[in-house]
């Protein structure tokens, strides 16, 4: 079975500050990765996703990832936080040795930039 | 056009109504979904369409009962909700279901109350 978590239901971060989000992940083949943005009463947008390759991944609006293997983790990181950044984000999976290409998402996390 | 449209944003309704939810997109995409995304919560799967096709179904309720007219249009029908159904339901739509790499584009949501 596949499974995501993240471990902070929330983050502050100053405006100008780097920001992290975290997120580890659980599967039994190689992982797809992806992370995901929700603002207030909209859908889900996409900002990026790790399939393979390059270990770090750059995505939309300044947000990266970084891929580690051993540590199971996919970590969103952005260098300098803005106001407009806050909102909930969701890190998702799929287990590409399942036989099954449902996105198990993680419970979210709500980003806080303080001006 | 690289959206997805849900009508409508908003849905008041009684347990005993019987109303839809419609979405569309014309990005070509071959497998459409339907989610259920409580406040604050993840979104929760409830039905996958590949070409057309009801492809997944996650248990889901009788009261709710997808349909896909053409490869652009997915519709939920829902009767005899109850309150605990009230939640904000999401349509997603991919170029197909059986690449992990994938990315789910979401629409902007139907915000549903049951009174």
């Amino acid at each position: 079975a596949q499974s995501v978590a993240q471990p902070e239901d929330q983050v502050n971060v100053a405006e100008g500050n780097p920001l992290t989000v975290k997120c580890t992940y659980s599967v039994s083949g190689n992982p797809y990765l992806f992370w995901y943005v929700q603002y207030p009463n909209r859908g889900l947008q996409f900002l990026l996703k790790y399939i393979t390759g390059d270990n770090l991944v750059k995505g939309s609006y300044g947000f990266e990832a970084e891929f580690n293997k051993s540590q199971t983790s996919f970590h969103l990181k952005k260098p300098s936080a803005l106001v407009s950044d806050s909102a909930l984000y969701f890190c998702a999976v799929r287990d590409n040795g399942a036989g099954s290409y449902q996105l198990t998402f993680g419970k979210g996390t709500k980003l806080s930039v303080i001006p | 056009d690289t959206e997805v449209t849900q009508t409508p944003k908003h849905l008041v309704m009684g347990m005993t109504n019987k109303k839809s939810l419609k979405c569309e997109q014309h990005m070509g995409h071959r497998a459409m979904y339907w989610y259920k995304q409580k406040a604050k919560k993840p979104p929760e799967l409830m039905f996958v369409y590949s070409y057309e096709k009801l492809s997944i179904n996650e248990s889901v309720p009788s009261r709710f009962s997808p349909e896909c007219p053409n490869s652009s249009l997915l519709n939920l029908h829902l009767h005899a909700l109850q309150p605990e159904d009230s939640a904000l339901y999401l349509c997603a739509s991919s170029q197909d279901q059986g690449n992990g790499a994938n990315v789910l584009t979401f629409g902007a949501g139907s915000r549903l109350t049951v009174l």
